[in-house]
């Protein structure tokens, strides 16, 4: 049963601090996305990824927040310094695109939920 | 701008109703619409839409799309208290970038 794994699954931490989450997308998938989802917001890309390659970031504050696919498995979602409105639930989303030109389906991770104290 | 907009945003409803949920979009280069089911965790996949007119059907849960005036429905006949959750709504426009609608939070009551 193929499925999105993230850790940790829970992270409590101080404003200030490095926060890495990560996530291990379906094996063979070849795009990740990495979400954020809070009430007031809902579900915001952050950012993903085509064969490791960051595709679009424009969803991610630059500043402080910074992902990347260092291979195939593992895909990172860094903030540092982390704030309070950092926290929310970030999720890590897998598919395989076979055509650019054709729609996938999205298969979503457990999630990481974050709080910033 | 893009928006994907959900309604009504919740619903409470019995068992053995029959619920539709609406989903209207504006995206440039839409290439279809996603419906995600959302209980205390991540969202999980329902349906894929592309093309218009076609309806789409799992056990008592089907989604139609229609390309010309802009919306999708969801519907769920004889609904269970297990149907109880977020629904999600999502547009995949070019490039692959994926925008979600607000959701419509629907409470099966026994």
């Amino acid at each position: 049963d193929a499925r999105v794994t993230q850790t940790p699954r829970d992270k409590v931490t101080e404003m200030g601090q490095e926060v890495t989450m990560r996530c291990q997308p379906i094996l063979g998938h070849n795009t990740v996305f990495w979400y954020r989802q809070t009430m007031m917001q809902g579900l915001e890309l952050l950012a993903y990824f085509r064969n490791r390659a960051p595709l679009d970031d424009s969803g991610m504050p630059k500043d402080r927040f910074s992902a990347e696919m260092p291979d195939a498995t593992l895909a990172t979602l860094k903030i540092q310094p982390s704030e309070p409105r950092d926290s929310a639930v970030y999720f890590c989303a897998s598919g395989l695109v076979l055509n650019p030109d054709s729609s996938y389906e999205q298969y979503f991770g457990p999630g990481t939920r974050l709080t910033v104290t | 701008e893009d928006k994907v907009v959900q309604s009504p945003l919740s619903l409470v409803v019995h068992e053995g109703d029959t619920v539709t949920l609406n989903c209207s979009y504006e995206v440039t280069n839409f290439r279809s619409l996603l419906w995600y089911k959302q209980e205390k965790k991540a969202p999980t996949f329902l349906f894929m839409l592309t093309s218009s007119g076609i309806e789409k059907k799992s056990g008592r849960l089907s989604s139609i799309l229609d390309k010309k005036e802009l919306f999708s429905i969801l519907n769920i006949t004889a609904t269970q208290t297990g149907d109880s959750a977020v629904y999600l709504c999502a547009v995949d426009r070019n490039f692959n970038k994926f925008y979600f609608g607000s959701g419509t939070k629907l409470n099966v009551k026994p």
